[in-house]
């Protein structure tokens, strides 16, 4: 069915190290993948995206790599900050349809 | 035009009654976006327009709730007779058509008691 899901409810990484949140999606016909923050009170913040034709992408402290073949996609996050502490969303765009279907989220713990 | 607004922020309210929330997305956007989250989960979608034309509705959206965007710029969400089930966050984004970098508002919360 049409689900995108993460992994892990909760990861917790140390300031300063490096952290890697993953997500699973279901849809082989999705073109289109978004990473979103979201902070308590808030509505969610878009981080990064990448297309279906790419497999790699790199913004400033995150990159996100898609893996096609295993419907697998992953949010890295250098030098992770408390700053970074939050609920992090993936979400995908199934071709030709006007809405993205977002997956449970994993909760960022960054301990100081 | 700083973002996405909404209003009210918060609203409690008694099983049965009815309730109005607005959304005012960016101006520039084309597309505005209505989804509900509840407690630890991911966003759930609504409805969209475009414009002002509705273009899709989510089997979520009972005949109890009701979207509008009568001039392509502000929408509306409208409960019917609130059930404690329909308590979440109501959230709105806007986007140029297209696009699906989505711009989020804060959200609605609603708590029906």
């Amino acid at each position: 069915g049409e689900s995108v899901g993460l992994h892990l409810p909760t990861l917790s990484v140390q300031e300063g190290d490096n952290s890697i949140i993953n997500c699973a999606y279901s849809n082989s016909a999705s073109d289109y993948f978004i990473w979103y923050k979201q902070e308590s009170g808030k509505g969610p913040q878009f981080i990064i995206d990448i297309r279906s034709n790419m497999d790699k992408r790199q913004g400033q402290r995150v990159t996100v790599l898609l893996n096609k073949t295993v419907k697998h996609l992953s949010l890295q996050i250098a030098a992770t900050q408390p700053g970074d502490s939050a609920v992090y969303f993936c979400a995908e765009n199934i071709s030709n349809t006007g809405k993205l279907i977002f997956g449970q989220g994993t909760t960022l713990q960054v301990k100081p | 035009d700083t973002g996405v607004s909404q209003d009210p922020r918060h609203k409690i309210t008694k099983r049965g009654q009815n309730v109005t929330f607005r959304c005012d997305p960016i101006s520039e956007h084309n597309r505005l976006y209505w989804y509900r989250q509840t407690l630890g989960q991911g966003p759930e979608f609504l409805t969209y327009f475009q414009n002002e034309a509705q273009l899709e509705k989510s089997r979520l959206l009972s005949d109890r709730f009701s979207a509008e965007r009568p001039k392509g710029s502000f929408s509306t969400l409208e409960i019917q007779r609130t059930e404690q089930g329909d308590s979440a966050m109501y959230l709105c984004a806007s986007s140029f058509e297209g696009s699906y970098g989505y711009t989020f508002g804060s959200g609605t919360r609603l708590t029906v008691v």
